[in-house]
């Protein structure tokens, strides 16, 4: 079946260091991918998708590249500042289905 | 703020009793989602409906069922609590059709069984 495996965390940065949080993905198809994150204390919210390979997701200065050769779909951020600080869950839906698999999340902390 | 909407957002109940969470989905949206989230499980999808009828079913528990009413809101309704089913659940949202359509989450409801 689909699955989704992104780095553990927690991930400590300081404010304006490099980020990246790795994920790779296990799916049948050609599945669109996301990135969603989750501040303390509230929902989920979506951060950016790409539905084909070698698309590029972006918002809020995060981006992730669909690696169809990698199966992977990494998040970058070259700058994170400390509102940064959140869990990320890196996510896929498949062709077809439209429900989403979940990585476990990474936790992000950002100090100033 | 995605447009889905749930109620409560925090319930505290005893074990053995039975709760309704409500969702709202964004406006024109015929797909609605059930999640849940521990912290020992992480997200797990539990069931989809699609303009009233089920679509998907993932890990939910006999305990638990859903529906969605003909104004496309949906209520999950969680019976015979245990303190195990203490969670996050969201209610999620999509628009027509099938693959690549973005789900919108809301806010969750905070469930407390003691």
């Amino acid at each position: 079946g689909d699955s989704v495996t992104q780095m553990e965390g927690p991930v400590t940065l300081s404010e304006e260091a490099f980020l990246t949080i790795n994920c790779t993905y296990t799916a049948t198809g050609y599945p669109s991918l996301f990135w969603y994150v989750q501040y303390p204390g509230e929902g989920l919210q979506l951060l950016l998708k790409a539905t084909k390979a070698d698309d590029k997701g972006s918002n809020k200065g995060f981006e992730a590249t669909y690696r169809k050769e990698t199966t992977s779909f990494h998040l970058e951020k070259g700058s994170v500042q400390v509102s940064d600080s959140a869990v990320y869950f890196c996510a896929l839906s498949d062709q077809g289905y439209s429900t989403l698999t979940f990585g476990k999340g990474t936790m992000l902390l950002v100090s100033p | 703020d995605s447009g889905v909407t749930q109620t409560p957002k925090h319930l505290i109940t005893a074990t053995g009793q039975r709760v309704t969470l409500r969702c709202s989905p964004r406006s024109g949206d015929l797909s609605v989602y059930w999640y849940q989230q521990s912290l020992d499980q992480g997200l797990q999808f539990l069931i989809q409906y699609y303009n009233g009828e089920e679509r998907a079913k993932g890990n939910i528990l006999e305990r638990f069922s859903a529906q969605q009413f003909p104004d496309l809101h949906s209520e999950l309704n969680l019976s015979s609590l245990e303190l195990g089913d203490s969670a996050l659940y969201f209610c999620a949202s999509s628009g027509m059709g099938e693959s690549g359509n973005t789900i919108y989450f809301g806010e969750g409801s905070w469930l407390t069984v003691v």
